[in-house]
């Protein structure tokens, strides 16, 4: 089973430029995720699908953030512009969901290898 | 709001020895504890994961949590130096609407030296 893939890998602008990321998720899964992980903190959540709809984005700074998932399978992240604070690695992740017919309790998050985003 | 706290470290143990872990969360209704382990450049890895109070055991890893003091730990046997990593705590609960989102605190870096 291939895992979660995600492009680029690095990826380095200048602050006010735009940057977006690529996530495809395990295939089936229907709940994916988009996390920040900040050198030295653990993963934050910013924004969560289900299938195609947002389950929860309360934690996306909508005014230079966005995501989507048009097609309830990959996903793009995009921030416009860039600021210095937004410098982490944004991961992508996603699990089986209810539709597995699994628990979501007892489902494994499977995270995908990350870009390093480096804004100067 | 939701936190997971834990010693960021770095927690030095000599090879061979235990590695003890520990991690508390401050909200009662969470349900599901998890620990990922973090190689330096890498993405987060699940190791373990308890659902109910008391031990449970995988190999050299041994989760503990106990709910009522709203405390979870992890125990490493005869750590290796490929231990050496950033170890992640997670918890999740349901916000009704089976949303199923991990907090998680900002890690323990543990180095076990050879």
């Amino acid at each position: 089973e291939a895992g979660v893939a995600q492009s680029p890998r690095y990826k380095i602008i200048e602050k006010r430029q735009s940057v977006a990321f690529w996530c495809n998720p395990i295939s089936g899964h229907a709940t994916l995720y988009w996390y920040q992980q900040i050198l030295g903190q653990g993963p934050k959540l910013l924004i969560q699908f289900q299938n195609n709809g947002v389950v929860d984005d309360s934690q996306l700074p909508k005014d230079r953030f966005s995501a989507e998932r048009l097609k309830g399978v990959d996903s793009t992240l995009k921030i416009q512009p860039a600021k210095l604070e937004d410098s982490a690695v944004y991961l992508c992740a996603s699990i089986g969901g209810r539709t597995s017919g699994r628990s979501p309790y007892t489902d494994t998050q499977y995270f995908g290898p990350g870009t390093r985003l480096t804004v100067l | 709001q939701k936190e997971v706290e834990q010693n960021s470290g770095p927690l030095s143990v000599p090879e061979g020895a235990i590695a003890s872990l520990n991690c508390t969360y401050s909200d009662r209704v969470s349900q599901s504890f998890f620990w990922y382990r973090q190689y330096s450049g890498k993405s987060p890895e699940l190791i373990m994961s308890i659902y109910s109070n008391g031990d449970k055991e995988d190999g050299r890893f041994t989760a503990q949590l106990n709910k009522a003091s709203q405390y979870v730990s992890l125990l490493i046997r005869d750590s290796q130096p490929s231990d050496s990593a950033t170890y992640l705590c997670a918890v999740t609960d349901s916000s009704g609407a089976g949303s199923y989102q991990l907090t998680f605190g900002k890690g323990t870096k543990l180095s076990v030296i050879p």
